[in-house]
């Protein structure tokens, strides 16, 4: 069975401090992808980035970047000198490659309130 | 740009009333997919469809069905709508093929059952 968990439920930060959004996942498969969503106030996700298993390079976008180990099933997301903009729930997903089976398993989610 | 859109962003329904949840896309995915997302528990997959007429159960089927008779439609049937199942749904595509494609949702629709 597959799993995802974001063990923060909210965070606050205040604006320009940079903060780290905790992923682990588990899985039994050798083959998977892990993915990070944004879900603003307005309610639609917005897809972050992908990440297949067997690509473990680190990945940096602006003031995003994640770090992705499989030694310990994670897959962290961090947000550089925060903005107000930044503030939503982020999410945390796995999927698996099967047979024409594209599912995701998401996390709980982590709200982020970044304040001003 | 991807556009999936949902045909209402809040409903009202009664319980035990028939509801429909319509949701469209414009870029040709194969794959379409009904979530539903509740405060503390993420989002739950509800059923999803590889191709016209196809559909498979995820996580939550029950109390829902689906239908597909169109590539760009795909749309969530609650048969006798209950209050428990008040929530926000959320469509979303995505291609089918060799690899894993990220997945576009849509609005939302937030339901409520009274």
């Amino acid at each position: 069975a597959q799993k995802v968990t974001q063990a923060q439920t909210e965070i606050s930060v205040v604006e320009k401090e940079d903060v780290t959004l905790d992923c682990v996942y588990e899985t039994r498969d050798t083959t998977y992808y892990l993915f990070w969503y944004k879900q603003p106030p307005s309610g639609e996700l917005v897809f972050l980035i992908r990440r297949n298993s067997f690509d473990e390079q680190n990945e940096i976008s602006g003031r995003y970047s994640w770090n992705f180990q499989k030694s310990t099933s994670s897959f962290n997301f961090t947000i550089t000198a925060s903005q107000v903009v930044d503030s939503a729930v982020y999410f945390c997903a796995l999927m698996f490659s099967g047979a024409g089976s594209y599912q995701l398993t998401f996390g709980k989610g982590t709200k982020l309130s970044v304040i001003p | 740009d991807v556009k999936v859109t949902q045909s209402s962003r809040y409903l009202v329904k009664r319980t035990g009333e028939k509801v429909f949840l319509e949701c469209v896309q414009d870029m040709d995915h194969e794959n379409m997919f009904w979530y539903r997302q509740d405060p503390g528990l993420g989002l739950r997959l509800i059923y999803f469809s590889y191709d016209v007429k196809m559909k498979e159960k995820g996580d939550i089927p029950e109390g829902y069905s689906v239908s597909r008779e169109k590539k760009e439609r795909f749309s969530l049937i609650l048969e006798s709508a209950s209050t428990n199942q008040t929530s926000m749904y959320l469509c979303a595509s995505s291609l089918r093929g060799t690899r894993a494609y990220e997945q576009y949702f849509g609005p939302g629709t937030r339901l409520t059952v009274t």
